[in-house]
């Protein structure tokens, strides 16, 4: 079945340093693919998404592009800062299927 | 903006209670989907329902079952609470096709 898998966490850097986040999934067909944040006590907020081979998703300086040569969907930012503290997950979404499948999610400490 | 709201923040249970758990969401979504989140296992699809009185299982059904008589509201019933479903529960909605699933702020549930 469809499968993501995450780099392990935590990962730690200091403010202003550059983050990636690696994603890479297994799927049939041609799923769209999402990354998520969650901020300590809340939701999934959407943070990114991209929808077919090539596209690059961005938001709030993150940016992740769909490789489909390499099943990957990698989160980078270039210069992080505190409050980008958070636990993040990459997701896909197949074709024709509702459901989300999420990776183990990762969790970003930015210290000052 | 999209707004899926959860009835609680925070509940406290006792073993063999009958547990309910309620989400509404205001953007006439067609889906809607409930997720226990576990450390080390991210998120994991319990049930969703794709329309008024439908429902599919998701991944881990047991000792859960889903109601949905109005189109913006989705229940979530534990049927006889164990200590093993102590977890965060997170609600979502979505539209169609890549539209994206909009959360919750989740339910911290402890099963006592």
């Amino acid at each position: 079945g469809d499968s993501v898998t995450q780099m392990e966490g935590p990962v730690t850097l200091s403010e202003e340093a550059f983050l990636t986040i690696n994603c890479t999934y297994t799927a049939t067909g041609y799923p769209s693919l999402f990354w998520y944040v969650q901020y300590p006590g809340e939701g999934l907020q959407l943070l990114l998404k991209a929808t077919k081979a090539d596209d690059k998703g961005s938001n709030k300086g993150f940016e992740a592009t769909y490789r489909k040569e390499t099943t990957s969907f990698h989160l980078e930012k270039g210069s992080v800062q505190v409050s980008d503290s958070a636990v993040y997950f990459c997701a896909l979404r197949n074709t024709g299927f509702q459901k989300l499948v999420f990776g183990t999610g990762t969790r970003l400490l930015v210290s000052p | 903006d999209v707004k899926v709201t959860q009835s609680s923040r925070y509940l406290v249970k006792r073993t063999g209670e009958k547990v309910f758990l309620e989400c509404v969401q205001d953007m006439d979504h067609e889906n809607m989907f409930w997720y226990r989140q576990d450390p080390g296992l991210g998120l994991r699809l319990i049930y969703f329902s794709y329309d008024v009185k439908m429902k599919e299982k998701g991944d881990i059904p047991e000792g859960y079952s889903v109601s949905r008589e109005k189109k913006e509201r989705f229940s979530l019933i534990l049927e006889s609470a164990s200590t093993n479903q102590t977890s965060m529960y997170l609600c979502a909605s979505g539209g169609k096709s890549n539209q994206p699933q909009h959360f919750g702020d989740g339910t911290r549930l402890s099963i006592l």
